[in-house]
């Protein structure tokens, strides 16, 4: 069965050091989400892709964070430097349709990320 | 604003029914969700409605949605142990062309 894969499942880093996670969706899936989740929340978009432009990355903050999707297959998030409040489960999602579609994504494991 | 609201905890015997609540923001909303995150895993859509309807069963699963109250509600009969986990709620569509997802509720499963 197909699935979203996630590298790496678990990250510790210190802060002021920078990070990167992965993704890569469904094979034919062109849409594309990072999201967030703090422990005891749900989790919040950070960023959408469709292929490889960018939809919504209003929640992602800019000043740290970046994400790409040159070929419009896999994804890379990138924060740099990391704080404290970073630390979280950073989940990668896809989808089968465009934007405006019925919302079944599907979810990698995510990678937790621990700020020290 | 978006705010999708869950009780945080509902503990229930195995083999009785699970009621799950959720109230949403947008009544503009196309489709609502409910989502099923087990430990460590990512999340995995377990049902959804459309606004039109009031009713979905799909095996042991029923949703209800009152779009009137804005309410949304997950029941899961003869419950198990393994439907431990965190259930979410989530809304798409109208206002926000995105998924907004509620904090999620615990259901714990005791013998």
């Amino acid at each position: 069965e197909a699935e979203v894969a996630q590298s790496p499942r678990y990250k510790i880093t210190e802060k002021s050091q920078a990070v990167a996670f992965w993704c890569d969706p469904i094979s034919g899936h062109a849409t594309l989400y990072w999201y967030r989740q703090i422990l005891g929340q749900g989790p919040e978009l950070l960023v959408q892709f469709q292929d490889e432009s960018v939809v919504d990355d209003s929640q992602l903050p800019k000043d740290r964070f970046s994400a790409e999707r040159l070929k419009g297959v896999d994804s890379t998030l990138k924060i740099q430097p990391a704080e404290l409040g970073d630390s979280a489960m950073y989940l990668c999602a896809s989808s089968l349709l465009a934007t405006g579609n019925t919302g079944e994504l599907f979810f990698g494991e995510g990678s937790r990320l621990t700020v020290l | 604003g978006e705010d999708v609201e869950q009780s945080l905890f509902l503990s229930v015997r195995e083999g009785d029914s699970s009621v799950i609540n959720c109230t949403y923001t947008d009544s503009s909303s196309t489709y609502l969700y409910w989502y099923k995150q087990e430990p460590g895993a990512g999340l995995q859509l377990l049902t959804y409605i459309f606004s039109n309807m009031d009713m979905k069963q799909d095996q042991r699963l029923t949703v209800l949605l009152n779009k009137k109250d804005k309410h949304l509600s997950l029941r899961i009969a003869d419950t198990q142990t393994g439907d431990s986990a965190i259930y979410f709620c989530a809304e798409f569509g109208g206002g926000y062309n995105k998924l907004i997802f509620g904090a999620g509720t615990r259901l714990a499963v005791h013998p």
